[in-house]
């Protein structure tokens, strides 16, 4: 069955850096766009990043825009993300989903999310 | 940038009853471009309903969604136990850009 796995969150200092990893299993992970959605304690969802099933196309929200950065090793069947110059608000479960490109309107799967948290 | 607001903030029922849960955008929303997600504590979220009344694969058929415009409604007709999580509205924009609502709480 169709399995996404994030790992990679952890305790970060304001302005520092982490990448965030999410290994797809039991699908075509080539076949499918790949986003990263966050929501942060007490909040709602919010959509962070989309990257092309094939790597081609990337886009950010505006309030990651020049800081993080969205990858995919589509070899490895992982997404990526990069986020450098954390802030607290950047404190947030992250989720990698997929959407097909033929139908981004909606995600059809979703991981359990990983944990990131920026204090000092 | 369209403005979901998602109507009550928490519905306290019982299972066997009707849950009736409101998303409402502050600008016309295609019908094809909303959907709508439960997430558990700990859980993945899930997707219900796509394109307004499409059920998502595996989803029972308690859940129903409704509505076009501005407005829209996801409907459970008939409470389980496993139904108690939150349910987020989603609408697609074309820059491309996803906005959810800010969850409606199904509580015991």
């Amino acid at each position: 069955q169709v399995q996404l796995v994030e790992s990679g969150g952890g305790v970060v200092q304001p302005g520092g850096s982490l990448r965030l990893s999410c290994t797809a299993s039991g699908f075509i992970f080539s076949d499918y766009c790949m986003h990263w959605v966050r929501q942060a304690p007490g909040k709602g969802l919010e959509w962070v990043a989309l990257i092309w099933y094939d790597g081609t196309k990337k886009y950010y929200a505006e309030s990651v825009t020049g800081r993080f950065t969205i990858s995919r090793d589509n070899s490895k069947n992982t997404l990526y993300l990069q986020m450098n110059s954390l802030r607290a608000e950047d404190t947030a479960f992250y989720y990698c989903a997929r959407t097909r490109a033929a139908a981004l309107y909606y995600f059809d799967s979703w991981g359990q999310g990983t944990l990131l948290t920026v204090s000092s | 940038e369209i403005v979901l607001t998602q109507s009550p903030g928490t519905l306290s029922l019982s299972p066997g009853e009707r849950a009736t849960l409101s998303c409402r955008a502050s600008q016309s929303v295609s019908s094809r471009y909303l959907a709508w997600y439960q997430h558990k504590p700990g859980q993945a979220p899930r997707l219900l309903m796509f394109g307004v009344s499409n059920r998502a694969t595996g989803i029972p058929d308690r859940f129903s969604g409704s509505g076009s415009g501005t407005d829209f409604t996801l409907t459970i007709s008939k409470l389980e136990p496993e139904d108690f999580a939150v349910y987020y509205c989603q609408q697609y924009g074309t820059s491309p850009t996803w906005t959810f609502g800010q969850g409606t709480k199904v509580e015991v």
